[in-house]
């Protein structure tokens, strides 16, 4: 079974400085993606990132990183240069490579941001 | 990029209705989609895979009768929800993964049964 675990229900970021979201998870598959969204009120789902279990470098888009930690088990998502927009709830998600994982997501309970002007 | 277009966007209908939803991948062909169900503040809880010409794969616990799920073309599922009732209230988003890519997702269906 996939489990992903978000442990900051919410959190305040100053409007151009970076900012940090954990994620952890746990997996049997020996293969596996994760991933990271964005879901502002409006409730749309955003994609942002992706990162490979087997990626030898961490993934970056644009002002997104994915800080890849694989004997920790962690993929935190930094956001540098919060912008206004940014505020909205952020999921990370976890695909199984194995025929089973059905390429389902898993995802984490999320993490509210809150970027202050 | 990937397009997915769900609709209808906001239903608003009395106990007893039968709602269906409609989500539709514009750009591409998807064999296979994904429903999810999302309560205020928490996180998606997947209801079930949706499978192009075969019968949907329900999560543990999802009434297959209650979720009705047709999936008959390449680019294009639907989900009926049946003689909704108050506790069906929510919001219902899909989603379709381009082979080789992520999962995108629709903008999602407010449900609020009266």
């Amino acid at each position: 079974a996939q489990k992903i675990t978000q442990t900051q229900p919410g959190m305040f970021v100053q409007e151009k400085e970076a900012v940090t979201l954990d994620c952890t998870y746990d997996t049997s598959d020996p293969s596996y993606g994760l991933f990271w969204y964005k879901q502002p009120s409006s409730g749309e789902m955003i994609f942002l990132i992706y990162q490979g279990s087997y990626d030898q470098q961490n993934a970056t888009e644009g002002r997104y990183s994915l800080n890849f930690q694989k004997a920790r088990k962690s993929a935190n998502l930094v956001i540098s240069a919060s912008q206004l927009g940014d505020s909205a709830m952020y999921f990370c998600a976890m695909r199984g490579r194995l025929k089973a994982a059905g390429n389902k997501l898993t995802f984490g309970g999320g993490t509210r941001v809150l970027v202050k002007p | 990029g990937a397009v997915v277009s769900q609709h209808p966007s906001r239903v608003i209908c009395k106990s007893g209705t039968s709602v269906k939803i409609e989500c539709r991948s514009l750009d591409f062909q998807a064999t296979t989609m994904f429903w999810y169900r999302q309560f205020p503040k928490q996180s998606l809880m997947l209801m079930a895979t949706s499978n192009e010409g075969s019968k949907a794969t329900y999560e543990q616990g999802v009434e297959k009768d209650k979720f009705l799920i047709n999936h008959a073309s390449l680019t294009l599922s639907t989900l009926t929800v049946t003689s909704a009732h108050p506790e069906d209230s929510s919001f219902y988003i899909c989603s379709a993964r381009v082979v080789g890519g992520p999962q995108h997702f629709g903008d999602g269906t407010r449900l609020s049964i009266l």
